[in-house]
């Protein structure tokens, strides 16, 4: 079973769309976080959540912390071909586990 | 500068074969990851080093044997290994292993290609 889900699994989008991803457990986290990952790069994080109900914003990318802590969403404002690439959510669930656990990502396409 | 560099960055080689991975982190971190990922699979989780001990080993097959000689430096070193080990093995580092906010910072990763 998988303990982080991801959806939609790929996204091919024109840019100036708007989009959302989601990240669904049902496990409650610590933290969790987001990761974007280029063609043959390592992923890169862009956020960290920890706080249920907590939101942040990275220019054009909004990140909401579910309530109870069990889920996420990244919420992305006029897609440029730039945001293109795997999305990956990760969190470690509460009691302090070393091991954290990664979804199986969202592949977004942006086209111009 | 990602300050997770892993060398090489594509590796070829037999079943046979007996070959090295090498991650360096410039970031001062305690904590040191090797991960595995495939195709359409989450990121899969090897090992966990935490101030050069292994802290965590995630049902590995003995195929695959890590060395951490100190908290900068973290090697996979690979023997007879399989087709189905082909994949894309990252090499993470992080403040503390302990602490779930701790962000992990990645190398570009080694691609790899059992023949």
């Amino acid at each position: 079973t998988q303990l982080l889900e991801q959806s939609p699994q790929f996204l091919s989008i024109q840019e100036g769309e708007n989009l959302t991803v989601y990240c669904n457990s049902s496990s409650v986290f610590s933290s969790l976080q987001w990761y974007r990952q280029e063609p043959g790069e390592g992923p890169v994080l862009l956020v960290t959540v920890v706080t249920g109900g907590e939101v942040k914003k990275l220019k054009r990318l909004t990140f909401q912390f579910g309530d109870a802590r069990k889920d996420s969403s990244l919420h992305i404002t006029a897609a440029q071909p730039g945001d293109t690439g795997l999305y990956l959510c990760a969190g470690r669930p509460s009691g302090g586990s070393y091991i954290p656990t990664f979804g199986r990502g969202t592949s977004l396409i942006v086209h111009p | 500068e990602t300050g997770v560099t892993q060398t090489p960055r594509h590796l070829v080689m037999g079943m046979t074969n007996k070959k090295s991975l090498k991650c360096e982190q410039h970031l001062g971190h305690n904590a040191m990851y090797w991960y595995k990922q495939s195709a359409k699979k989450p990121l899969e989780l090897m090992f966990v080093y935490s101030l050069e001990e292994r802290v965590e080993n995630n049902s590995v097959p003995s195929r695959f044997s890590p060395e951490c000689p100190n908290s900068s430096h973290l090697f996979l070193h690979l023997h007879t290994l399989q087709p189905e080990d082909s994949a894309l093995y990252l090499c993470a580092s992080s403040q503390e292993a302990a602490y779930s906010n701790q962000p992990q910072h990645f190398g570009d990763g080694t691609r790899l290609s059992i023949l």
